[in-house]
């Protein structure tokens, strides 16, 4: 699986914009980028996913550049409740390491009022 | 409402004593994962499940066990042969194939042991 490399820590103002990045420099073409975030002493929430074209859902969007080797989580109008750790993970679909997510670090997201 | 419970939420046990954690899902789904998180520390996947009677070793089962005898179900048996079990557990599910990553979480439970 290819390494991503994310900020430790971001702050936001609640309402405006949270643009969350990831670095994926060593990502093969079958490998899918996923976004995860995990609110204090909860499981963590599956966000958005998407292999090179951009991708919205209710949640977030996100961007991928053209030659896949980093992306931009977007929340468009951060809240408070959106405060987390935030995780991006690199996987290949089906294979030999089915459905084993490997977490980093992530970010940790504060969200100002 | 579809989803993962597990319980209790919070548990403590004596050193030496087994310990089994419950995970129920009602999604419907196949494959079904335990994680075991440590203070400031991802998620280390412990054991996964594709499919009722079958399991597999994740990257640190060393002293834990595991069933799958129903879809809805895969408790997990820490067991004293875990060195260092105090830790917060999470058990997951998903559908199988390209939708294995697509994991949802159930609210987890933490274990104490002294």
């Amino acid at each position: 699986d290819a390494k991503t490399t994310q900020p430790p820590s971001m702050d936001c103002a609640e309402g405006r914009a949270a643009n969350l990045p990831c670095n994926h420099s060593t990502i093969s073409g079958n490998e899918y980028v996923y976004w995860y975030r995990q609110i204090h002493s909860q499981g963590p929430q599956y966000i958005i996913h998407g292999l090179k074209n951009n991708e919205t859902n209710e949640m977030a969007s996100l961007i991928i550049t053209e030659d896949r080797k980093s992306s931009t989580l977007i929340l468009p109008h951060a809240t408070l409740r959106d405060t987390a750790v935030y995780y991006c993970i690199v996987k290949a679909a089906g294979g030999t390491s089915y459905g084993k997510l490997t977490f980093g670090q992530g970010t940790i997201l504060t969200v100002h009022p | 409402d579809g989803g993962i419970t597990q319980s209790p939420k919070y548990l403590f046990r004596k050193e030496g004593q087994n310990v089994t954690l419950s995970c129920e899902q009602n999604l419907n789904h196949d494959a079904m994962y335990w994680y075991r998180q440590d203070p400031g520390q991802g998620l280390r996947l412990i054991y996964y499940s594709q499919i009722v009677n079958d399991f597999q070793k994740g990257d640190i089962a060393e002293g834990y066990s595991v069933s799958r005898e129903k879809k809805e179900s895969f408790p997990l048996t820490v067991t004293s042969a875990q060195k260092n079990p105090t830790a917060f557990y999470l058990c997951a599910s998903s559908n199988p194939g390209q939708s294995s990553y697509e994991q949802y979480f159930g609210p987890g439970t933490r274990l104490t042991v002294t």
